[in-house]
């Protein structure tokens, strides 16, 4: 089955850094890779997403890269804000099945 | 759009009873809904995968005659949590997708066994 790994399980940087999170995930057939943001008691929201056949994606601040021949994606968020502070998630989706990463828990310091 | 709800968002209960959760897709036709569980400080895990009109599918490990679920209609699917135990208490998320769509997730229900 599919195994997600993702780091760091926590990042804290000053407000205007950038922000990288990195998963890695085992299975080539996968081939959708959304990035998630959790609030404290709430559920999980799409922030981004990128297919297999896309290298790179960019919205706003907010950019995903893949690389599909080492199996690993990465989150990027730019002048980061204090409202960025939450828990991100990456996850890989095989088989319609969304396989979630252990979850970074990103600080962003004013 | 694309919006999920989930409810109830708490819920106590004592310990041999059993609790349902409700799932909705608000503005869309959900073809297919997951549950997650996700303790503190984890990551979500699947717990099962529901079609409209057929029997959900679990995963490893999840006791299907524990945790029933129901997706009767294309906008609501239901998990019902049978002689809860407080080893059950956690944080129960849904998700739904339309064809070929991302995943949206609900709030989450916060469970608690006492």
């Amino acid at each position: 089955g599919e195994n997600v790994e993702q780091h760091p399980s926590t990042l804290s940087v000053q407000e205007g850094d950038s922000a990288v999170i990195k998963c890695t995930y085992s299975d080539s057939a996968s081939n959708y890779f959304p990035w998630y943001k959790q609030e404290l008691g709430k559920g999980p929201q799409l922030i981004i997403d990128i297919r297999s056949n896309v290298g790179e994606k960019k919205d706003q601040r907010i950019a995903v890269t893949l690389n599909k021949t080492a199996k690993h994606f990465s989150l990027h968020i730019t002048e980061t804000q204090p409202e960025d502070s939450a828990v991100y998630f990456c996850a890989a989706n095989r088989r319609g099945k969304l396989i979630f990463g252990q979850g970074t828990e990103l600080s962003v310091k004013p | 759009g694309a919006v999920v709800s989930q409810h109830p968002s708490w819920v106590i209960c004592k310990s041999g009873t059993s609790v349902k959760i409700e799932c909705r897709s608000l503005d869309f036709q959900a073809t297919t809904m997951f549950w997650y569980r996700q303790f503190p400080k984890q990551s979500l895990m699947l717990m099962a995968t529901s079609n409209e009109g057929s029997k959900a599918t679990y995963e490893q490990g999840v006791e299907k005659d524990k945790f029933l679920i129901n997706h009767a209609s294309l906008t609501l699917s239901t998990l019902t949590v049978t002689s809860a135990h407080p080893e059950d208490s956690s944080f129960y998320i849904c998700s739904a997708s339309a064809q070929g769509s991302p995943l949206h997730f609900g709030n989450g229900t916060r469970l608690t066994v006492t």
